[in-house]
């Protein structure tokens, strides 16, 4: 079964710029998570979708967003970039919510 | 949200047992203990967990104290591949659950040749 893939890899962007991020979800995962990773905070819990539907959702501005499709898969999109956001981004695909989750690789994003 | 407290780092020789310990003390008794673990360079991935008994599989073995309020994950010998930052969680398993998934800054394990 193939993994949690997560697309692109790496992303430069300059200030004030928008992005959008991919994650493909291991077939049958009805759940996907994003994360926020850097130095300084950490891993970071960003917001998850289920069906569809944002279920849950971290502490973080509304420049960031997603959403999910129908066959599960989901972006992520940040706008006005600023450099702050510079981190690895993290999908994490389940079943169905709880337990165990499943992580992609990440998308290292670059704010200059 | 339940929190857990952990070393900020660990040293091991290889081949030998290590002891990661981590503090939950308030845990609800529907919380299950997660345990994964962030090589360099990789997303974070799945080591074991469990609710009230100590729990073995392939990669580890997990000990939970009667109390739960602590638990410790046990490598039985370390090799260097085993070197990864190790997280501590606590998860909601209901079906139902979508509860936030917070992580600590964890313990950064050094495994020494």
């Amino acid at each position: 079964k193939a993994g949690v893939t997560q697309t692109p890899r790496y992303l430069i962007k300059t200030r004030g710029q928008q992005v959008t991020l991919s994650c493909s979800p291991i077939s049958g995962h009805r759940s996907v998570s994003w994360y926020q990773q850097t130095p300084g905070q950490g891993l970071q819990f960003l917001f998850e979708y289920f069906s569809e539907t944002q279920r849950n959702k971290g502490n973080f501005p509304g420049r960031f967003s997603g959403r999910q499709f129908s066959n599960s898969r989901s972006e992520m999109n940040v706008s006005t970039l600023e450099l702050g956001d510079s981190a690895l981004y993290l999908c994490a695909s389940s079943p169905r919510g709880g337990g165990e989750q499943f992580f992609g690789p990440g998308t290292r994003l670059t704010v200059l | 949200d339940a929190k857990t407290t952990q070393p900020n780092s660990m040293e091991s020789n290889e081949e030998e047992p290590v002891h990661l310990p981590c503090n939950h003390s308030t845990i609800s008794g529907t919380d299950y203990i997660h345990w994964y673990r962030q090589l360099p360079s990789q997303g974070p991935e799945y080591v074991i967990h469990g609710l009230t008994s100590n729990v073995n599989n392939r990669m580890a073995s997990l000990a939970i104290a009667e109390d739960r309020k602590s638990s410790t994950l046990i490598l039985h010998r370390a090799t260097l591949r085993d070197a990864a930052v190790y997280y501590c969680i606590l998860r909601d398993n209901l079906e139902t659950s979508y509860d936030k998934v917070i992580f600590g800054p964890g313990t950064s394990l050094s495994v020494i040749p």
